[in-house]
């Protein structure tokens, strides 16, 4: 079965440091992956998405950046944190896009200090 | 760009009583329709999913959803809650391709 992994689970930085968040798919071959940012009163908001190694789309301009350096691993990041990117960072997958639902994460809380 | 509107932010029922959380999008087009559940400390789970065929969609936990088309709408129904269904639920659109659209996400208490 497959199974979707993301740390850490929690994580306190201060503002002007980097970022590093990890995603990892087991269980599957090339599925499409995404990092969605949950806020509250402001539901799941599309980050990146990803169809395959190297390839990233950004639906959202801002401080952040993704990566997949492996068919099944997903890595959001930034160079320096603002306090605006504090908030709930959900990683999904799913096998093929729209007509499939995607399978969430645990989900990384960031807090910006 | 389509965006999904949920019209309740908190709703707060009593053991037995129905559900109905509405759920509006805005694209004409063709759509897939979701509804999502996040129970306390779990996951972000699929409750049900509408792609063609019999509007009327059951889902798990005795939970179903009518999607109208005319009047763009994916309404989330259950006849009886119990207090386990304390959550927070999302409806999700998609129009076929990468883009998935999530209402800002409605939450249930049920009071035992």
């Amino acid at each position: 079965s497959q199974t979707i992994h993301q740390w850490p689970a929690t994580l306190v930085q201060p503002v002007g440091s980097p970022l590093s968040l990890e995603c990892t798919v087991e269980g599957t071959s090339n599925p499409n992956l995404y990092w969605y940012r949950q806020a509250a009163g402001r539901g799941l908001q599309l980050l990146f998405y990803s169809v395959g190694i190297g390839q990233i789309s950004s639906e959202v301009p801002q401080n952040l950046s993704a990566s997949r350096p492996q068919d099944r691993q997903f890595i959001l990041s930034s160079k320096k944190l603002l306090l605006s990117d504090s908030g709930f960072y959900l990683c999904a997958w799913s096998v093929s896009s729209g007509l499939n639902e995607q399978f969430f994460g645990p989900g990384t809380r960031l807090t910006v200090l | 760009a389509q965006s999904v509107s949920q019209h309740n932010h908190h709703v707060i029922l009593s053991e037995a009583a129905s559900l109905e959380l509405g759920c509006n999008y805005s694209y004409g087009g063709t759509v897939n329709l979701f509804w999502y559940v996040q129970y306390p400390g779990q996951h972000l789970q699929l409750l049900l999913k509408y792609f063609s065929g019999d509007p009327l969609v059951k889902g798990i936990k005795g939970f179903e959803a009518e999607f109208i088309k005319s009047k763009f709408s994916f309404n989330l129904r259950k006849p009886s809650v119990q207090w386990s269904d304390t959550a927070e639920y999302f409806c999700a659109v998609n129009e076929g391709g990468n883009d998935m659209r999530f209402g800002a996400g409605t939450r249930l208490t049920v009071k035992p």
